[in-house]
């Protein structure tokens, strides 16, 4: 069971970039890493999804170390509206079973 | 409405009673979850479904029971609601080849009194 640990929570300044780290040491092989935003009263929403070395999209940037035993996401420029909480999840629809989300990680960002 | 749809959105029961929440995606994903999500413990997987009529236990299945005859609904029941099971309930999507990308409906707010 790939299970993470990420920090409970982080404070940001508007305008900040800002990285939150994931670690999975038992991750297995076909383990994907995931990364979901969700604000209060709403479901989880996709940001990035990696699998080695570094992905970046419109929002959101994520790093994989070679061994795979973390990763952290990198939100550039962070506004207000980027308070939510984030979670990290690492595995395999073929391993379905076993997915499970960490705690997250609660950013506050403000002016 | 296109996307996932969760149905109702709040519901409150008394203990021992019987509840069932909807969940419909207009998707046609094959993969569909439900999650229960409690203060300090993130989203804890219940059940999942690969395709209609297969269905499989997550890490907390315990007095839940699950149903997938079509392949855009997959309900959740408690078939005697406890009141450990008072929580929010999320329902998500996915398909095979996006790795774990998720689509997560709104959630249900279940309190059982």
């Amino acid at each position: 069971l790939a299970k993470t640990t990420q920090p409970i929570s982080m404070d940001s300044y508007e305008g900040q970039e800002v990285n939150i780290t994931c670690s999975h040491n038992n991750i297995a092989t076909n383990d994907y890493i995931t990364w979901y935003q969700q604000f209060p009263s709403q479901g989880p929403r996709f940001i990035i999804q990696g699998y080695k070395t570094k992905v970046t999209n419109e929002v959101a940037s994520l790093f994989i170390p070679a061994d795979r035993k973390s990763s952290t996401l990198s939100l550039p420029r962070v506004s207000l509206s980027d308070t939510a909480v984030y979670y990290c999840l690492v595995g395999d629809l073929g391993t379905a079973s076993k997915l499970t989300f960490g705690t997250g990680t609660r950013l506050q960002v403000t002016l | 409405d296109a996307g996932i749809t969760q149905s109702p959105r709040y519901k409150i029961t008394e203990t021992g009673r019987q509840v069932t929440l909807m969940c419909h995606q207009t998707w046609s994903h094959s993969y569909m979850f439900w999650y229960r999500q409690d203060l300090g413990h993130g989203l804890r997987l219940i059940y999942y479904s690969a395709a209609a009529d297969i269905t499989d236990k997550g890490e907390v299945p315990d007095g839940y029971v699950v149903s997938r005859s079509k392949t855009e609904n997959f309900p959740l029941t408690l078939e005697s609601a406890t009141r450990s099971q008072t929580s929010v309930y999320f329902c998500a999507s996915s398909s095979p080849g996006t790795g774990t990308i998720q689509y997560f409906g709104a959630g249900t707010r279940l309190s059982v009194l």
